[in-house]
């Protein structure tokens, strides 16, 4: 059964700061990988959706990576600001449905 | 220029009293989700429709029906709602189920439930 795992829970830095955010899954026969990121109280925006094929997707600051053979994918957010704050949720597509991590909630503190 | 609209965005019933959620697209897509999310927790599918055919999740309550009456509209049915079930409902839609290379979900903004 597939399970997926994000670390950390939640995350506080300085804006201006390079950081990662960290997704785990356990069955590597996925046919992709999303991250979503959701505003409180709001719905769930895809950022990048990286193929089962592909190791990474760039869009603006973001760059996410696939690595299907550790069952690990990062999502990088250069100089990030305090609109970056949300929480940012990967997601699985795997088994014919998205199996979901808990999220990742993070503060950019002005 | 909204994609997936959810109405109403907050809703508030009491306990036991059946309440509809509406989802409807303007992407023509074939595939529509209901997902609960609860604080903090990742979304949870409850069910959903290729065209109409419906798929229900295993473990998806006998309290909640669902209704898609055209490619459009999608409507959630809480039959007796209880106060575990005040959550945000979230409605998706995509082109293909899941396993499409490439495709993706696009959400609406969601509605939260409150039960009192």
């Amino acid at each position: 059964k597939q399970e997926v795992t994000q670390i950390p829970a939640a995350l506080s830095v300085p804006e201006g700061e390079n950081l990662v955010l960290n997704c785990s899954f356990t069955d590597s026969a996925i046919y992709n990988l999303q991250w979503f990121r959701q505003d409180p109280g709001k719905g769930l925006t895809s950022l990048l959706l990286i193929q089962s094929s592909q190791r990474e997707q760039t869009s603006g600051r973001l760059n996410a990576s696939l690595d299907k053979s550790s069952g690990r994918s990062t999502l990088y957010i250069a100089a990030s600001q305090p609109g970056d704050s949300a929480t940012y949720l990967c997601a699985v597509d795997s088994n014919y449905q998205l199996i979901w991590g808990a999220g990742t909630k993070l503060i950019i503190k002005p | 220029d909204a994609m997936v609209i959810q109405n109403p965005r907050y809703q508030v019933t009491q306990f036991g009293k059946p309440v509809t959620l509406s989802c409807s697209q303007t992407l023509n897509h074939n595939v529509m989700y209901w997902y609960q999310q609860k604080s903090s927790q990742a979304p949870k599918l409850l069910f959903h429709y290729y065209d109409k055919d419906f798929n229900n999740e295993a473990d998806t309550p006998d309290n909640f029906q669902s209704r898609r009456p055209n490619t459009s509209f999608c409507f959630l049915d809480i039959r007796s709602p209880g106060l575990g079930d005040a959550a945000m409902y979230l409605c998706a839609t995509s082109r293909e189920t899941s396993g499409t290379p490439g495709d993706t979900q696009y959400f609406g903004p969601g509605t939260r439930l409150t039960v009192l």
